[in-house]
């Protein structure tokens, strides 16, 4: 099935612990990106990725890690998870990342850090 | 900084007409897009938009006023399945997305 897959689904975790959210798709998109929404908020971007090999710091990037090591892949790392990242985590990709070519999204990641 | 606003909220009837409203305030610009999000889901793309003016999509239309930094989304002959959030989001100079927080539409029967 075409799109994008987010793993987990949900996931309760202690502060302190390190986490990696898993994102793939099969769609051969270059860009790729990694948001949180938060209540209230609108979605924020965390990190990015214009194509494989490359990754950039989006709006609110401390805390957080990226790799892009192919096309398909975009994982998210939590080195040391504080309350403050519980959070709705989406994945997303667009096929180059500019003009009207629209944003694809996974289903999301619940995670909640106590 | 760059800033986009939306009604928090809109409640209207089935069968009506809404019109959500987004302004904005961005480094730069390179397009406006309208995403729609059900409760729990992700979001899924509605329209994009560059040029000023109307378009008609079906029961959808947007507007753009790139002078005014200004747009809408007007949702026609309303159905229960249309309560979702509106999200409306700019490309900026740096050809990222700047999210607005998004309008909760409710529809009553």
């Amino acid at each position: 099935i075409a799109g994008i897959t987010q793993a987990p689904t949900s996931q309760i975790l202690a502060a302190g612990r390190r986490m990696t959210l898993r994102c793939t798709q099969d769609m051969r998109h270059n860009a790729m990106y990694w948001y949180r929404q938060d209540l209230g908020l609108g979605l924020r971007l965390i990190h990015y990725s214009n194509t494989a090999g490359t990754t950039g710091k989006g709006e609110v990037p401390d805390g957080y890690s990226v790799s892009r090591a192919n096309t398909d892949d975009f994982p998210l790392t939590l080195a040391s998870a504080v309350p403050s990242q519980t959070s709705v985590y989406f994945c997303a990709s667009s096929e180059k990342g500019q003009g009207s070519d629209e944003q694809f999204f996974g289903p999301g990641t619940r995670l909640t850090v106590l | 900084g760059q800033n986009i606003d939306q009604p928090t909220e809109m409640t209207a009837t089935e069968g009506a007409i809404v019109q959500i409203n987004c302004t904005y305030q961005t480094s730069g610009f390179n397009g406006l897009f309208w995403y729609q999000q059900h409760a729990g889901e992700a979001p899924t793309f509605l329209s994009y938009y560059v040029l000023d003016g109307l378009e008609e999509k079906g029961r959808f239309s947007s507007f753009l006023s790139r002078s005014k930094g200004y747009s809408y989304l007007l949702l026609k002959e309303l159905q229960m399945k249309d309560s979702a959030s509106y999200l409306c989001a700019v490309r900026d100079s740096n050809y990222q997305l700047i999210w607005g927080a998004g309008t909760k539409l409710i529809i009553k029967p």
